[in-house]
């Protein structure tokens, strides 16, 4: 059963400091993983997809790796802002023919930026 | 483009009545819907998956007689949680997508049972 594993639980920075959110998953046989934004109270809002056979996805000042070999992906926000402040969540799709529609997601990190 | 609504945002009611959440792609056609549950500071559980009239897919765990999903037409779907009990008590979210790997997030509904 596929597990997926974000840390810290919670960070809190102060404005423009560059920062590294982590999220681990116990089955390497992915077939992709995404990185979403969640505000409180709200639904989510995918900020980058990296299929597996991609190391890398950027999108401004976002920077998302993937080490599939190693069941790691790492979120990195540059020159952090206060209207970063979300839970950022993690979820993988297993690469298994008929359930790879499925994704299983972290408990997120509750991100605080502060002006 | 690619927004997906719910109604309502937010619900109170008292143990053992059903209520009934929307799901609704507001300008695309949505094959496949998926409902999710996310209690406190937990992880979004998906709970079942629907596709245009066909029966939904429930994952293993979660009461078909008591979450009914109807999936009626391309752009709506519907959980309704009958007899709710206060563990009933959750923030439910959809997504809907034209497949399954690309899916477009509702905002969610918070439940609570008194």
């Amino acid at each position: 059963k596929q597990e997926v594993t974000q840390i810290p639980a919670a960070l809190s920075v102060p404005e423009g400091e560059n920062l590294v959110l982590n999220c681990s998953f116990t089955d390497s046989a992915i077939y992709n993983l995404q990185w979403f934004r969640q505000d409180p109270g709200k639904g989510l809002t995918s900020l980058l997809l990296i299929q597996s056979s991609q190391r890398e996805q950027t999108s401004g000042r976002l920077n998302a790796s993937l080490d599939k070999s190693s069941g790691r992906s790492t979120l990195y926000i540059a020159a952090s802002q206060p209207g970063d402040s979300a839970t950022y969540l993690c979820a993988v799709r297993l690469d298994s023919g008929g359930s790879n529609y499925k994704l299983t997601f972290g408990k997120g990190t509750l991100l605080t930026v502060n002006p | 483009g690619a927004v997906v609504s719910q109604h309502p945002s937010r619900v109170i009611c008292k143990s053992g009545t059903s209520v009934k959440i929307e799901c609704r792609s507001l300008d695309f056609q949505a094959t496949t819907m998926f409902w999710y549950r996310q209690f406190p500071k937990q992880s979004l559980m998906l709970m079942a998956t629907s596709n245009e009239g066909s029966k939904a897919t429930y994952e293993q765990g979660v009461e078909k007689d008591k979450f009914l999903i109807n999936h009626a037409s391309l752009t709506l779907s519907t959980l309704t949680v009958t007899s709710a009990h206060p563990e009933d008590s959750s923030f439910y979210i959809c997504s809907a997508g034209t497949g399954w790997e690309t899916q477009y997030f509702g905002p969610g509904t918070r439940l609570l049972v008194l």
